[in-house]
């Protein structure tokens, strides 16, 4: 089991610029999710799928979009970068709504 | 609202001795869970331990444990036995609503140094 991956690792955006940062799972889960962690932060939750088919704001939404592809994927796209999305994105999924599995992160930079 | 504090930004032990990171939440929702986090420098985050507001009993595994004190909010965790790999970022997250909530808060961390 590769559990849950992330691409890609590094991205550099011009602001202004989007992108789609892809996660996927293969564990079976039915919940996954999308955090940010900030220089000398704890993560803060951007989006959350509950199951598939379902997608709901977490506690930083503005600026970016999701989708819940399959049980397997979810993306999460950023429409139009600013500084202020330089960031580590993580990625991760639950059976329920127990611990989570993360993955390795995105480390994003927008100049 | 939810809210996780963790008032200890860098800790030292000495390699075999037992430390506490702290960790104090606030919610006004009965059914939540507490986790702790473990993040080390090559930046992964390991799931380490589960406590539910409603066990009875204080979590365990392996050489952690979950001083769960529910009157006062606060769910420590204890590492026993200190080695040079635990050095890293410790995390404590709270998630409200029971089995049907999904909303993860983490606190700011705790980064913990472990001395040979």
């Amino acid at each position: 089991n590769a559990g849950v991956t992330q691409t890609p690792k590094f991205q550099v955006l011009k602001t202004g610029q989007s992108m789609t940062l892809q996660c996927a799972q293969d564990m079976n889960h039915n919940s996954m999710y999308w955090y940010r962690q900030d220089p000398g932060m704890g993560l803060r939750l951007i989006y959350y799928s509950a199951s598939e088919g379902t997608t709901d704001k977490g506690e930083v939404p503005n600026g970016y979009n999701v989708s819940r592809l399959n049980k397997r994927e979810f993306s999460l796209r950023l429409e139009s970068a600013a500084p202020s999305q330089t960031s580590v994105y993580f990625c991760a999924s639950s059976p329920m709504s127990y611990e989570q599995y993360f993955g390795p992160g995105t480390r994003l930079t927008v100049t | 609202a939810q809210k996780i504090t963790q008032t200890q930004p860098g800790m030292f032990v000495q390699e075999k001795e037992a430390v506490t990171l702290d960790c104090t939440y606030d919610t006004s929702d009965p059914s939540y869970g507490l986790f702790w986090y473990k993040q080390p420098s090559s930046g992964e985050m390991i799931f380490l331990i589960y406590q539910g507001s409603y066990d009875q009993q204080n979590a365990t595994e392996g050489r952690y444990s979950l001083n769960f004190q529910k009157a006062r909010k606060s769910a420590n965790l204890v590492i026993s036995a200190s080695q040079l790999g635990d050095s890293a970022m410790y995390f404590c997250a709270m998630r409200e609503g029971g089995t049907g909530g999904f909303k993860t808060i983490f606190g700011a961390g705790t980064r913990l140094f472990v001395k040979a």
